[in-house]
């Protein structure tokens, strides 16, 4: 399979716990961005790194929140002291080049926190 | 603020219809329209459109997108029930770095 994989696919934690999440990129695309999606709505886009540099982080992205992409390929998205509104789908998605080519979303990690 | 509205909302049509999705929006420095289609997973991308009055087509499927009118709107003919899904509607902007702004879709169910 060559497309966008994530992991965990689904993952269920308590209050204040952190949680990791890994996504690995198309091989060639040299950009990958982190998205939020809730129930009923659009993706919201969170952050997106060129590489190994990350460029652009939204507002939405707290200081409990970092995401890391060491070597320009995987990246991980960190969540610390998760909270019941951090419940959401996360959607990782990869673009080659630098224009505004298409983005390729993987199958997404399924985060709820009890 | 950036805005992207989709209408309608939801839709419940019979095989064989012809649905047509509409998609406006009201960015600055607007670059790309693009739109997915997303079942019980990933967005999978549909068309991306950049250039007003060129129409973009895959099968049934075929957008375009008014820059003037600030809007896009995707046809599917023929529906089937393979069809039911919410199909999204983002915008890229000039000065975004390529992130995606989206709308909150449509739900379309196509019943047999």
């Amino acid at each position: 399979d060559t497309g966008v994989s994530q992991n965990p696919r689904h993952k269920i934690t308590k209050r204040g716990q952190n949680v990791t999440f890994r996504c690995d990129p198309i091989s060639e695309h040299n950009r990958l961005y982190w998205y939020r999606q809730t129930l009923g709505q659009g993706p919201e886009f969170l952050t997106y790194f060129q590489n190994e540099a990350q460029l652009e982080k939204s507002r939405l992205l707290s200081d409990r929140f970092s995401a890391e992409r060491p070597k320009g390929s995987f990246s991980t998205l960190e969540i610390q002291r998760t909270e019941q509104g951090d419940s959401a789908m996360y959607l990782c998605a990869s673009s080659q080049g630098q224009g505004p080519y298409e983005q390729y979303f993987g199958p997404g990690t399924r985060l709820t926190v009890t | 603020e950036d805005k992207v509205v989709q209408s309608p909302l939801s839709l419940v049509v019979h095989e064989g219809d012809t649905v047509t999705l509409n998609c406006s929006y009201e960015v600055t420095n607007f670059r790309s329209l693009l739109w997915y289609k997303q079942e019980k997973k990933a967005p999978t991308f549909l068309f991306m459109l950049t250039s007003s009055g060129i129409e973009k087509k895959s099968g049934r499927l075929s957008s375009i997108l008014d820059k003037k009118e600030l809007f896009s709107i995707l046809n599917i003919t023929a529906t089937q029930t393979g069809d039911s899904a919410v199909y999204l509607c983002a915008v890229v902007k000039e000065t975004s770095g390529s992130r995606l702004t989206f709308g909150e879709g449509t739900q379309l169910t196509v019943n047999p």
